[in-house]
């Protein structure tokens, strides 16, 4: 059954601490992403990684961290320098240009600072 | 640089009500068009998306979308408006190489019984 796992579902960090957030997908696909979904703001993007090993800043990377070890997985950190990180955490995958450029998302991932 | 405008942050309509979701780009070259639905606490499902084929795209559920180049617009139509259209849903816009999709802000459709 191929997708996008995100995990886990409902996190709560204390205010001070790193987190990280679980991307994995079986979609074979090369590019994955980040993104914030705060409310009424639609989604902006953290980090993207096109391809194994190589990872590039979005439009709002200040606090987060991102890995891409395998094609499979993209985990982000939100690191204590992110100073507003309760939101939807949402992670993405795209297959080759023929596909038109879609992506595919996973269910997300609710963090919310206590 | 690509932006994307969605008229309307909340929509509501009657059961059985067309559903009319407007969407406006901009955009320098031809680009990827798309609308996602998000049901609550959910990630974003693809219904539709344009790439330079036919104008006219269908998507799943009953929703449908034109591609209208003079306007800049990709509206999102459904003739009749069931319960379960109840979602958010989203327009974004890419272009071919480009590193990512860009979203609006988002419509919150809600349907009366």
């Amino acid at each position: 059954d191929g997708g996008i796992t995100q995990s886990p579902k409902y996190l709560f960090r204390k205010e001070g601490q790193n987190v990280t957030l679980s991307c994995e997908q079986n979609l074979n696909h090369d590019a994955m992403y980040w993104y914030r979904q705060d409310p009424g703001q639609g989604l902006r993007l953290i980090y993207y990684s096109q391809i194994v090993n190589d990872f590039q800043k979005g439009d709002i990377a200040e606090g987060y961290s991102v890995s891409r070890e395998k094609k499979e997985s993209f985990p982000l950190t939100v690191t204590s320098a992110q100073k507003n990180p309760t939101a939807f955490y949402l992670c993405a995958s795209k297959g080759q240009t023929g596909e038109g450029d879609t992506q595919y998302f996973g269910p997300g991932t609710r963090l919310t600072v206590l | 640089a690509q932006s994307v405008t969605q008229l309307g942050s909340h929509v509501s309509v009657s059961e059985g009500a067309l559903v009319l979701l407007r969407c406006n780009y901009s955009s320098s070259v031809p680009p990827y068009l798309f609308w996602y639905v998000q049901y609550p606490n959910q990630g974003l499902q693809l219904l539709l998306k344009y790439t330079s084929a036919a104008t006219l795209v269908k998507g799943i559920n009953g929703f449908e979308a034109e591609f209208k180049k003079s306007e800049t617009s990709f509206h999102l139509t459904k003739p009749s408006a069931h319960m379960s259209d109840a979602a958010e849903y989203f327009c974004a816009v890419s272009q071919a190489g480009r590193r990512a999709l860009t979203f609006g802000s988002g419509t919150r459709l809600q349907v009366q019984p």
